[in-house]
């Protein structure tokens, strides 16, 4: 039963570039999660989807990043014209059901890695 | 709007000693609260959480941690420290009508022979 596949696990993009993260959760999930960790900083929401829905994208920056979650396929966060700020750690998780309802917690991957250079 | 506060972002303790990290939450309805924890180069894994019912949980690796409404804490402890032990933890928050999940910044507990 694999977990939450996110990849690549490292990416190296330059200024001004895109960045495309991908994230599968795991099977039978239908709820996904990212997040953004900078150094001293934790891990800061960014964007909760279903899926073909954003439901809560309260922390997405308002421009160039962008977030999808579709029928078929891997949940992707797309980040146009990198900037060296961007540079940090992307965690994808996921949960089956709204996880208030159980405080099932999440699921969470391994992480992408963005260096922008 | 809820939120967690870690405090110390760095605690040393030596192996066999007692852990202790502390955590408090604010929180306007009752919380959900969870710790998990990060290994290098890694996702996040949940040690332990608290949802209703019990207010001592227990998680995994030997871990505990004490819901304390009176106090808005959660602290995580266990009571002798192990190298294994030795990565990132972190403290999360979450409202039962909200369902993202709020993070405290980390406490880094390192393990000293």
């Amino acid at each position: 039963n694999a977990g939450v596949m996110q990849n690549p696990r490292h990416l190296v993009r330059r200024r001004g570039q895109e960045a495309r993260l991908r994230c599968s959760p795991m099977k039978g999930h239908s709820h996904v999660y990212w997040y953004r960790q900078l150094p001293e900083e934790g891990l800061k929401f960014m964007v909760y989807l279903q899926k073909e829905n954003i439901i809560d994208e309260s922390g997405m920056p308002k421009e160039r990043f962008s977030a999808e979650f579709p029928k078929e396929g891997p949940s992707i966060l797309r980040i146009q014209q990198v900037v060296r700020g961007d540079s940090a750690a992307y965690f994808c998780a996921s949960s089956p059901m709204t996880h208030r309802r159980v405080g099932y917690g999440y699921t969470f991957g391994s992480g992408t890695r963005l260096t922008v250079v | 709007a809820q939120s967690v506060t870690q405090l110390g972002s760095h605690v040393s303790v030596s192996e066999g000693a007692l852990v202790l990290l502390r955590c408090n939450y604010s929180s306007s309805v009752p919380p959900y609260l969870f710790w998990y924890v990060q290994y290098p180069n890694q996702g996040l894994q949940l040690l332990l959480k608290y949802t209703t019912g019990a207010t001592l949980v227990k998680g995994i690796n030997g871990f505990e941690a004490e819901f304390k409404k009176s106090e808005t804490s959660f602290h995580l402890t266990k009571p002798s420290a192990h190298m294994s032990d030795a990565a990132e933890y972190f403290c999360a928050v979450s409202e039962n009508r909200d369902d993202k999940i709020i993070f405290g910044k980390g406490t880094r507990l390192h393990i000293l022979p």
